[in-house]
């Protein structure tokens, strides 16, 4: 059974600071991750992609992968209020004829004033 | 513009009356993809497309139906809709596989089954 999991909050950190989301899965042979931001009512919208160990940067937002723990993190920088939101991690694990991508149930966000 | 849209964009029905919610995409998306959102369940894919007349289950598949006849529609059929199909309903494409794109998702439909 592939899995993804997240804490589902919600963190809570003050304006400025680090937000640090986690984000562990099952599938061994999964090759592609992504973090997903979904304000209240709305759609989620693709914040960052990653397919290979390490970090990826993008602005404010670090993307950390390691398949040997079956781990995948967002970082994200001088928080703002307007990061409070629903942070969905999705895994795909691409198999012949089997190109699905799970969800976690996803961390709220609310950053402090 | 680049878009997904859905619709209806909320629907109340009784059970068993057919309905379908429709989804289009204006991209030329060859990936599309259709997912229900439960609070505490998160977002569960139902069934997904690769391409024009290829259909495949997701992992929560039973009591829906859809089909692809042309590359820009996907309309999710839910035949005889139960109280438990009451749910966010998101439509998703996207340019290729979804191992390495994006996937662009529609405003949602808020489905009520009484």
């Amino acid at each position: 059974q592939k899995e993804v999991e997240q804490n589902s909050g919600p963190l809570s950190v003050p304006e400025g600071a680090i937000a640090s989301l986690n984000c562990t899965y099952s599938d061994r042979v999964s090759q592609s991750f992504f973090w997903y931001r979904q304000y209240s009512g709305k759609s989620p919208e693709l914040i960052m992609s990653i397919y290979s160990n390490g970090d990826k940067e993008d602005g404010r937002f670090t993307a950390q992968l390691n398949k040997a723990s079956q781990y995948v993190s967002l970082l994200i920088r001088d928080s703002q209020p307007s990061d409070s939101a629903t942070y969905l991690c999705a895994v795909m694990s691409s198999r012949w004829r089997d190109d699905k991508i799970i969800f976690g149930k996803g961390t709220r966000l609310h950053i402090l004033p | 513009e680049a878009q997904v849209t859905q619709n209806p964009r909320y629907l109340i029905t009784v059970t068993g009356k057919k309905l379908t919610v429709t989804c289009s995409q204006n991209m030329n998306h060859e990936y599309m993809s259709w997912y229900r959102q439960d609070p505490g369940l998160g977002l569960r894919q139902i069934y997904y497309s690769m391409n024009v007349e290829v259909t495949d289950k997701g992992d929560v598949p039973e009591g829906y139906k859809v089909s692809r006849k042309e590359k820009r529609n996907f309309p999710l059929i839910l035949e005889s809709p139960s109280p438990n199909q009451t749910s966010l309903y998101f439509c998703a494409s996207s340019p290729g596989t979804v191992s390495y794109n994006e996937q662009f998702f529609g405003p949602g439909t808020r489905l009520t089954v009484l």
